[in-house]
Protein backbone atom coordinates (compact mmCIF):
# COMPACT_ATOMS: atom_id res chain seq x y z
CA UNK A 1 0.00 0.00 0.00
CA UNK A 2 1.12 3.27 -0.80
CA UNK A 3 1.79 6.02 2.15
CA UNK A 4 3.30 9.43 3.37
CA UNK A 5 5.15 10.74 5.34
CA UNK A 6 5.85 14.67 6.25
CA UNK A 7 9.00 15.28 8.27
CA UNK A 8 8.03 17.89 11.21
CA UNK A 9 4.47 18.52 12.33
CA UNK A 10 5.55 22.08 12.84
CA UNK A 11 7.55 24.35 11.54
CA UNK A 12 7.85 27.97 12.10
CA UNK A 13 9.53 30.67 9.25
CA UNK A 14 10.31 34.53 9.41
CA UNK A 15 8.13 36.52 7.65
CA UNK A 16 10.12 36.22 3.91
CA UNK A 17 12.29 33.37 4.59
CA UNK A 18 11.79 30.26 2.64
CA UNK A 19 9.46 27.84 3.45
CA UNK A 20 10.15 24.17 3.02
CA UNK A 21 7.71 21.14 4.15
CA UNK A 22 8.75 17.73 3.60
CA UNK A 23 7.08 14.88 2.03
CA UNK A 24 7.90 11.35 1.49
CA UNK A 25 6.16 8.69 -0.24
CA UNK A 26 6.35 4.73 -0.84
CA UNK A 27 4.95 3.42 -3.91
CA UNK A 28 4.95 0.48 -6.18
CA UNK A 29 4.44 2.23 -9.13
CA UNK A 30 4.38 6.36 -10.59
CA UNK A 31 2.15 7.48 -8.14
CA UNK A 32 0.27 11.44 -8.27
CA UNK A 33 1.11 13.46 -5.48
CA UNK A 34 -0.78 16.80 -3.76
CA UNK A 35 -0.33 19.05 -1.56
CA UNK A 36 -3.26 20.61 -0.13
CA UNK A 37 -3.60 23.63 2.31
CA UNK A 38 -6.28 23.89 5.67
CA UNK A 39 -7.04 26.67 7.01
CA UNK A 40 -8.50 26.97 10.33
CA UNK A 41 -11.86 25.53 10.55
CA UNK A 42 -11.85 25.33 7.15
CA UNK A 43 -11.61 22.47 3.71
CA UNK A 44 -8.52 21.41 2.08
CA UNK A 45 -7.70 23.37 -0.88
CA UNK A 46 -5.55 22.17 -3.28
CA UNK A 47 -1.98 23.59 -4.14
CA UNK A 48 -0.63 21.80 -6.41
CA UNK A 49 0.21 18.43 -7.99
CA UNK A 50 2.36 15.94 -9.91
CA UNK A 51 0.80 13.80 -12.60
CA UNK A 52 3.73 12.30 -14.42
CA UNK A 53 4.37 15.42 -16.32
CA UNK A 54 7.08 17.93 -15.33
CA UNK A 55 9.09 17.28 -12.20
CA UNK A 56 8.36 20.77 -11.16
CA UNK A 57 5.22 21.55 -10.26
CA UNK A 58 3.96 25.11 -9.70
CA UNK A 59 0.83 25.85 -7.73
CA UNK A 60 -1.22 28.57 -6.04
CA UNK A 61 0.37 31.39 -4.04
CA UNK A 62 3.68 30.99 -5.06
CA UNK A 63 4.39 27.47 -3.89
CA UNK A 64 6.05 25.13 -6.07
CA UNK A 65 6.82 21.29 -5.71
CA UNK A 66 9.30 18.98 -7.18
CA UNK A 67 9.11 15.19 -7.61
CA UNK A 68 12.47 13.36 -7.25
CA UNK A 69 11.85 9.76 -8.11
CA UNK A 70 15.16 9.16 -6.15
CA UNK A 71 14.34 10.04 -3.30
CA UNK A 72 10.79 9.17 -3.11
CA UNK A 73 10.58 12.94 -2.08
CA UNK A 74 7.87 15.60 -2.72
CA UNK A 75 8.87 18.43 -0.96
CA UNK A 76 6.85 21.80 -0.85
CA UNK A 77 8.56 24.99 -0.96
CA UNK A 78 8.44 28.87 -1.67
CA UNK A 79 10.79 31.67 -1.74
CA UNK A 80 9.70 33.67 0.70
CA UNK A 81 6.83 33.31 3.37
CA UNK A 82 4.05 35.54 3.69
CA UNK A 83 1.96 36.09 7.50
CA UNK A 84 -1.04 34.36 5.31
CA UNK A 85 0.96 31.47 4.75
CA UNK A 86 0.19 30.01 8.41
CA UNK A 87 -1.96 27.15 7.95
CA UNK A 88 -2.24 23.19 7.47
CA UNK A 89 -0.33 21.37 4.93
CA UNK A 90 -1.20 17.59 3.68
CA UNK A 91 0.90 15.97 1.31
CA UNK A 92 -1.25 13.01 -0.62
CA UNK A 93 -0.12 10.17 -2.65
CA UNK A 94 -3.11 8.59 -5.25
CA UNK A 95 -3.42 5.24 -4.37
CA UNK A 96 -3.94 3.43 -7.82
CA UNK A 97 -7.36 0.48 -7.79
CA UNK A 98 -8.20 -0.81 -10.69
CA UNK A 99 -11.01 1.56 -11.66
CA UNK A 100 -10.24 4.63 -9.34
CA UNK A 101 -7.30 6.32 -7.51
CA UNK A 102 -8.12 6.21 -3.15
CA UNK A 103 -6.32 9.41 -1.73
CA UNK A 104 -3.98 9.11 1.02
CA UNK A 105 -2.87 11.63 3.12
CA UNK A 106 0.19 12.33 5.41
CA UNK A 107 -0.22 13.61 8.90
CA UNK A 108 0.07 17.44 8.03
CA UNK A 109 2.54 20.08 8.95
CA UNK A 110 1.68 23.33 10.69
CA UNK A 111 3.30 25.79 9.23
CA UNK A 112 3.72 29.50 11.46
CA UNK A 113 5.12 32.62 10.54
CA UNK A 114 6.59 34.68 12.65
CA UNK A 115 6.36 38.46 11.65
CA UNK B 1 -20.60 27.26 -9.46
CA UNK B 2 -20.78 25.47 -6.24
CA UNK B 3 -18.45 23.83 -4.59
CA UNK B 4 -18.75 20.76 -2.34
CA UNK B 5 -21.71 21.38 -0.07
CA UNK B 6 -21.74 20.08 3.39
CA UNK B 7 -24.48 20.23 6.20
CA UNK B 8 -24.50 20.74 9.20
CA UNK B 9 -21.05 22.54 9.67
CA UNK B 10 -21.36 22.26 13.57
CA UNK B 11 -23.62 19.43 14.85
CA UNK B 12 -23.61 18.29 18.60
CA UNK B 13 -24.96 14.83 20.08
CA UNK B 14 -25.49 13.29 23.01
CA UNK B 15 -23.93 9.73 23.54
CA UNK B 16 -26.10 7.20 21.98
CA UNK B 17 -27.62 9.25 19.99
CA UNK B 18 -27.16 9.29 15.65
CA UNK B 19 -25.43 11.88 13.84
CA UNK B 20 -26.45 12.19 10.06
CA UNK B 21 -23.60 14.08 7.84
CA UNK B 22 -24.86 15.17 4.15
CA UNK B 23 -22.66 15.89 1.40
CA UNK B 24 -23.56 17.80 -2.13
CA UNK B 25 -21.10 17.10 -4.16
CA UNK B 26 -19.96 19.69 -7.30
CA UNK B 27 -21.86 20.13 -10.24
CA UNK B 28 -21.28 17.10 -12.67
CA UNK B 29 -19.19 15.04 -9.99
CA UNK B 30 -20.10 11.50 -9.43
CA UNK B 31 -17.70 9.80 -6.96
CA UNK B 32 -18.04 11.11 -3.40
CA UNK B 33 -14.94 10.33 -0.82
CA UNK B 34 -15.85 10.72 3.27
CA UNK B 35 -12.63 11.30 5.26
CA UNK B 36 -11.87 11.92 9.25
CA UNK B 37 -9.62 14.15 10.45
CA UNK B 38 -9.68 13.68 14.23
CA UNK B 39 -7.60 16.56 16.15
CA UNK B 40 -4.10 17.13 15.53
CA UNK B 41 -4.03 13.95 13.47
CA UNK B 42 -4.25 14.03 9.07
CA UNK B 43 -7.34 13.05 6.83
CA UNK B 44 -8.66 9.50 7.64
CA UNK B 45 -9.60 7.54 4.61
CA UNK B 46 -13.29 6.98 5.18
CA UNK B 47 -15.44 5.22 2.21
CA UNK B 48 -15.88 5.84 -1.21
CA UNK B 49 -19.10 5.95 -3.38
CA UNK B 50 -20.49 6.18 -6.57
CA UNK B 51 -24.13 6.95 -7.40
CA UNK B 52 -26.03 4.49 -5.49
CA UNK B 53 -22.75 2.05 -4.89
CA UNK B 54 -20.11 1.61 -2.34
CA UNK B 55 -16.88 0.84 -4.06
CA UNK B 56 -14.73 0.89 -1.10
CA UNK B 57 -15.44 1.43 2.44
CA UNK B 58 -11.97 -0.15 3.84
CA UNK B 59 -11.71 2.93 5.89
CA UNK B 60 -15.16 2.53 7.87
CA UNK B 61 -15.30 0.96 11.59
CA UNK B 62 -16.99 -2.66 11.39
CA UNK B 63 -19.93 -0.88 13.42
CA UNK B 64 -22.58 2.46 13.42
CA UNK B 65 -20.96 3.70 10.81
CA UNK B 66 -22.74 3.08 7.53
CA UNK B 67 -22.51 5.34 4.16
CA UNK B 68 -24.73 5.89 1.26
CA UNK B 69 -25.02 8.00 -2.05
CA UNK B 70 -28.72 7.37 -3.66
CA UNK B 71 -29.20 7.94 -7.00
CA UNK B 72 -31.16 11.34 -6.02
CA UNK B 73 -30.23 13.98 -3.18
CA UNK B 74 -26.87 13.75 -1.57
CA UNK B 75 -24.63 11.40 0.11
CA UNK B 76 -25.06 10.64 3.67
CA UNK B 77 -22.68 9.64 6.19
CA UNK B 78 -24.74 8.01 9.23
CA UNK B 79 -23.25 7.40 13.00
CA UNK B 80 -25.04 5.21 15.08
CA UNK B 81 -25.06 5.55 18.74
CA UNK B 82 -22.37 8.04 18.78
CA UNK B 83 -19.51 7.56 21.35
CA UNK B 84 -16.83 10.48 22.35
CA UNK B 85 -14.22 9.30 20.34
CA UNK B 86 -16.79 10.09 17.61
CA UNK B 87 -15.64 13.81 17.98
CA UNK B 88 -13.77 14.51 14.82
CA UNK B 89 -14.36 16.73 11.66
CA UNK B 90 -15.79 15.05 8.39
CA UNK B 91 -15.06 16.04 5.45
CA UNK B 92 -16.59 14.85 2.06
CA UNK B 93 -14.87 15.40 -1.44
CA UNK B 94 -15.75 14.49 -4.74
CA UNK B 95 -14.56 13.96 -7.88
CA UNK B 96 -16.19 14.23 -11.72
CA UNK B 97 -14.44 10.45 -12.20
CA UNK B 98 -12.23 7.89 -10.67
CA UNK B 99 -9.70 7.93 -12.74
CA UNK B 100 -5.99 8.49 -12.39
CA UNK B 101 -4.53 12.08 -11.42
CA UNK B 102 -7.98 13.50 -10.96
CA UNK B 103 -8.53 16.16 -8.35
CA UNK B 104 -10.49 16.06 -5.57
CA UNK B 105 -12.37 18.68 -4.12
CA UNK B 106 -13.27 18.86 -0.50
CA UNK B 107 -16.41 20.57 1.23
CA UNK B 108 -15.95 22.70 4.35
CA UNK B 109 -16.49 20.06 6.18
CA UNK B 110 -18.63 18.87 9.09
CA UNK B 111 -17.49 18.79 12.68
CA UNK B 112 -19.32 16.75 15.01
CA UNK B 113 -18.97 16.89 19.11
CA UNK B 114 -20.20 13.89 21.04
CA UNK B 115 -21.30 14.90 24.98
Amino acid sequence: AQSVTQLGSHVSVSEGALVLLRCNYSSSVPPYLFWYVQYPNQGLQLLLKYTSAATLVKGINGFEAEFKKSETSFHLTKPSAHMSDAAEYFCAVSERKTSYDKVIFGPGTSLSVIP
Amino acid sequence: NAGVMQNPRHLVRRRGQEARLRCSPMKGHSHVYWYRQLPEEGLKFMVYLQKENIIDESGMPKERFSAEFPKEGPSILRIQQVVRGDSAAYFCASSPQGAAGNTIYFGEGSWLTVV
